[in-house]
């Protein structure tokens, strides 16, 4: 079975950019792999973000986009905000979860 | 809009059953899949298993954690799904989500399995 990887934690500073990524023990993700990207905020329940690969939802904010780069899966935010601040999960396949990348905004 | 809700959640003992429901409302839910999703306490997201649509014979899959124990069905006519979770262990202490093909999620139900 495969593991999905990602960056355990992550600093970006107010307004810059930042890339996380999603990788999998079997080899490179692919479009196939329809990856996804949840973001939690504390308390909260999750919210998806980004859905195969690159397609956003309405409630998306327009500084969040989603690619495949290297081989990975990757979210990029570019003019981080205080509330972005929040753990961000990759979905591979519909049912394999990363364990999360926890961004600090700071 | 899309709404999902999450029930049924508690506190049980362990070696016993719990069924939780999903109602939903906001979309053609016949043609939705619907995934369950649990986070134990301070930990990540674990995929728990879906239910395909009709038109995929309503197939469902489970994680090898819960193969076996735990059932998840759907009634299209009330737009419900649900989970049944027996013989539970204190491992499966969490918030389960339902979402509707991992675009939308509800806001959780808590379920402790504790003596």
């Amino acid at each position: 079975q495969a593991v999905v990887t990602q960056e355990p934690s992550l600093t970006v500073s107010p307004g810059g950019t930042v890339t996380l990524t999603c990788g999998s023990s079997t080899g490179a993700v692919t479009y196939g792999h329809y990856p996804y990207w949840i973001q939690q905020k504390p308390g909260q329940a999750p919210r998806t973000l980004i859905s195969d690969t690159t397609n956003k939802h309405s409630w998306t904010p327009a500084r969040f986009s989603g690619s495949l780069v290297g081989g990975k899966a990757a979210l990029t935010l570019s003019g981080a905000q205080p509330e972005d601040e929040a753990v961000y999960y990759c979905l591979l396949s519909s049912w394999m979860f990363g364990g999360g990348t926890n961004l600090t905004v700071l | 809009e899309v709404h999902l809700v999450e029930s049924g959640g508690g506190l049980v003992q362990p070696g016993r059953s719990l069924r939780l429901s999903c109602t939903a409302s906001g979309f053609k839910f016949a043609d939705a899949t619907i995934n369950w999703v649990r986070q134990a306490p301070g930990r990540g997201l674990e995929w728990v298993g879906f239910i395909r649509n009709k038109a995929f014979g309503g197939a469902t899959e489970y994680a090898a954690s819960v193969k076996g124990r735990f059932t998840i069905s759907r009634d299209d006519s009330k737009s419900i799904a649900y989970l049944q979770m027996n013989s539970l262990k204190t491992a499966d202490t969490a918030v389960f989500y339902c979402t509707r093909d991992n675009d939308e999620w509800g806001k959780g139900t808590t379920v402790t399995v504790s003596s």
